[in-house]
């Protein structure tokens, strides 16, 4: 079975605060693909970035960072000196190679950034 | 600009009525997705499908149909028999390519209401 548990539901920090959103999956699949997405107030998906299952290092872009752990089935996102522009919706998701057209999604943590 | 166009981006419904929500992209993707979105839950998909002409269920489908009739086009029906219509609807497109990891490239959404 596949699944994604996105465990925080909302998250509130204050500005220059970081932040790690945390994801945890579930797969039989020895490949597959892991993804982060950002839904800001407009409601389209933009994509951040995508790691396969292979590749264990971790990844910086700019004040976003991800650290993915083959052996706690984790894929967490760090946002460093978070700014209120961050303010959005962010969705893990999941997608292995024999299904490889179904994607699956956590249920989504909320961030506010306050100033 | 390449990209996924909804249309349109508030649509309501009312009771006993089928309505047709428009998902259309000029990324020369094969495959093509419908997700709902409920307020705090994940994307769940509706149908998806990998070549025109041809399309599959996702795990909600029941009261809602597809068509495929043009590689640019898929279109989602939200017939009377789905019973609780109201969400926010996502069209998604990509490569289709199992040995790539590919990403998911998502319209900018509809909401559909019920009168």
């Amino acid at each position: 079975a596949q699944k994604v548990t996105q465990a925080q539901t909302e998250i509130s920090v204050v500005e220059k605060e970081d932040v790690t959103l945390d994801c945890v999956y579930e797969t039989r699949d020895t490949t597959y693909y892991l993804f982060w997405y950002k839904q800001p107030p407009s409601g389209e998906l933009v994509f951040l970035i995508r790691r396969n299952s292979f590749d264990e290092q971790n990844e910086i872009s700019g004040r976003y960072s991800w650290n993915f752990q083959k052996s706690t089935s984790s894929f967490n996102f760090t946002i460093t000196a978070s700014q209120v522009v961050d303010s959005a919706v962010y969705f893990c998701a999941l997608r292995g190679v024999y299904n490889f057209n179904k994607f699956y999604f956590g249920s989504g943590t909320k961030l506010n950034v306050k100033p | 600009d390449g990209g996924i166009t909804q249309s349109p981006k508030y649509l309501f419904r009312k009771e006993g009525q089928n309505v047709t929500l428009s998902c259309e992209q000029n990324l020369n993707h094969d495959a093509m997705y419908w997700y709902r979105q409920d307020p705090g839950q994940g994307l769940r998909l509706i149908y998806y499908s990998q070549i025109v002409n041809d399309f599959q269920k996702g795990d909600i489908a029941e009261g809602y149909s597809v068509s495929r009739e043009k590689k640019e086009s898929f279109p989602l029906t939200v017939t009377s028999a789905q019973k609780n219509p109201t969400a926010f609807y996502l069209c998604a497109s990509s490569s289709a390519d199992r040995e790539t990891n590919e990403k998911l490239f998502f319209g900018s959404g509809t909401q559909l209401s019920v009168l």
